[in-house]
């Protein structure tokens, strides 16, 4: 069964750092997909970045970059110079390749509040 | 253009009425899904349905029925409504395919009370 862990239930962080929101996960799929989400207060669901398990290279999106450590599986996301407009919902999921397999598993969220 | 739009964005209704929410896509995606949101924030996926064809029913009460007419449309009907069907429902799509083009998109949530 698949798991996304979120441990950070909540972070600070001043305006124009850096922040890094951690992501584990579980699976015993060798195939499968990372993924990071924003939910602003608005509410609406906004992709940012991808990883798949094959790729080389770290994922990056302008400011958002993933930390993928495939022996740990982590999936980390880091945003640099952070905005007051970062402030929003956080989500990493999973999904699993192959056919009939085709869901996104979340995990708990973190809320990121960027102070001025 | 919005790519996915549900509707209604809002909905209040009374326990045990019947209720339908709608979502379509225009990004020629051929799998859709309905996910819940509940009060702490968890999204879970319902369903899923690939090419007008169910794929996942993840355990959801029988109330809950949805139906494709087609591989853009994907609607959620509820009956007999309960207080614990309060929730956030999302629409998504997303397309088959390698790597990033698997990435779901979302509608913008429809927020569902039931009182």
């Amino acid at each position: 069964a698949q798991k996304i862990t979120q441990t950070q239930p909540g972070m600070f962080v001043q305006e124009k750092e850096a922040v890094t929101l951690d992501c584990t996960y579980d699976t015993s799929d060798p195939s499968y997909g990372l993924f990071w989400y924003k939910q602003p207060s608005s509410g609406e669901m906004i992709f940012l970045i991808y990883q798949g398990s094959y790729d080389q290279q770290n994922a990056t999106e302008g400011r958002y970059s993933l930390n993928f450590q495939k022996a740990r599986k982590s999936a980390n996301l880091v945003i640099s110079a952070s905005q007051l407009g970062d402030s929003a919902m956080y989500f990493c999921a999973m999904r699993e390749t192959g056919r009939g397999a085709q869901k996104l598993v979340f995990g708990q969220g973190t809320r990121l509040t960027i102070n001025p | 253009d919005t790519a996915v739009s549900q509707t209604p964005k809002y909905l209040v209704t009374q326990m045990g009425n019947d209720k339908s929410i709608k979502c379509e896509q225009n990004l020629g995606h051929d799998t859709m899904y309905w996910y819940k949101q509940d009060s702490k924030k968890f999204l879970k996926i319902m369903f899923s349905y690939n090419n007008k064809e169910l794929i996942i029913n993840e355990t959801v009460p029988n109330r809950f029925s949805p139906k494709s007419p087609d591989k853009a449309h994907l609607n959620l009907h509820i009956n007999s409504l309960e207080l614990g069907d309060s929730a956030v429902y999302f629409c998504a799509s997303s397309q088959a395919g390698p790597g990033r083009t698997k990435v779901a998109f979302f509608g913008q949530g429809t927020r569902l009370t039931v009182v």
